[in-house]
């Protein structure tokens, strides 16, 4: 099993549509989760950590479920502008770094 | 702007060929990262350094050798490039956040090519 997985995708879905991404890690002792943004050519950059309460920022909610090992990312009234591959990234323990899984892709289309 | 910062953005090498991709970070960080990103791969740790002085492999670091010549820079050298090697190059920096997790930054990336 590989340690962050991801459905690659791509999630093709109309303007305003709700999407949701989820991930699995196999590690069960992982300690911090985190959800990054790709756009095409362009680095990573962080979108949000995923707390163990769930945390949400505007249109964007993320949840951790640490019994089945699975985060997800919710994505309200989605813009043509959240086009991009989302990364799912855990750190299995504090000093050490972090590991990607390979990353989903979102096309919003009008 | 503050950030990192990598070079060069791009770079065409022949196979056997030698060369060392710079990277440099402004934000006081302790810890540094190269990865390399392939389609349908992701990005793969090559080598990381928690702090200044200290080095260790990741998940691919064949063909590779780092430096962490101070606090700011961490550079990447390829002794004998391979075709193999041609990728995406991203560099990263990291701060620990709550619960002491650690948020990379990334450098905008170097692509090489070796033919």
């Amino acid at each position: 099993r590989k340690e962050v997985e991801q459905d690659p995708g791509p999630f093709n879905v109309p303007e305003g549509a709700t999407v949701a991404f989820n991930c699995t890690y196999s590690n069960s002792a992982s300690q911090s989760f985190f959800w990054y943004r790709q756009d095409c050519r362009k680095e990573p950059k962080l979108l949000m950590s995923v707390y163990s309460s769930g945390n949400e920022d505007g249109r964007f909610t993320a949840q951790l479920n640490r019994a089945s090992q699975y985060i997800s990312l919710l994505i309200r009234d989605s813009k043509l502008s959240d086009s991009a591959t989302y990364l799912c990234v855990v750190n299995f323990q504090a000093g050490t770094a972090l590991i990607f899984g390979k990353g989903t892709t979102l096309s919003v289309s009008s | 702007n503050a950030g990192v910062t990598q070079t060069p953005k791009f770079q065409v090498l022949k196979t056997g060929q030698s060369m060392t991709l710079q990277c440099a970070q402004d934000m006081n960080h302790n810890s540094m990262y190269w990865y390399r990103q392939d389609p349908g791969m992701g990005l793969r740790l090559i080598y990381y350094s928690a702090s200044e002085g200290t080095t260790d492999k990741g998940e691919v670091p064949n063909g590779y050798n780092v430096s962490r010549l101070n606090k700011r820079e961490f550079s990447l050298r390829l002794e004998s490039a391979a075709p193999s090697q041609t990728s995406v190059y991203f560099c990263a920096s990291s701060r620990l956040a709550q619960g002491g997790a650690n948020v990379l930054t990334f450098g905008a990336g170097s692509r090489l090519t070796v033919l």
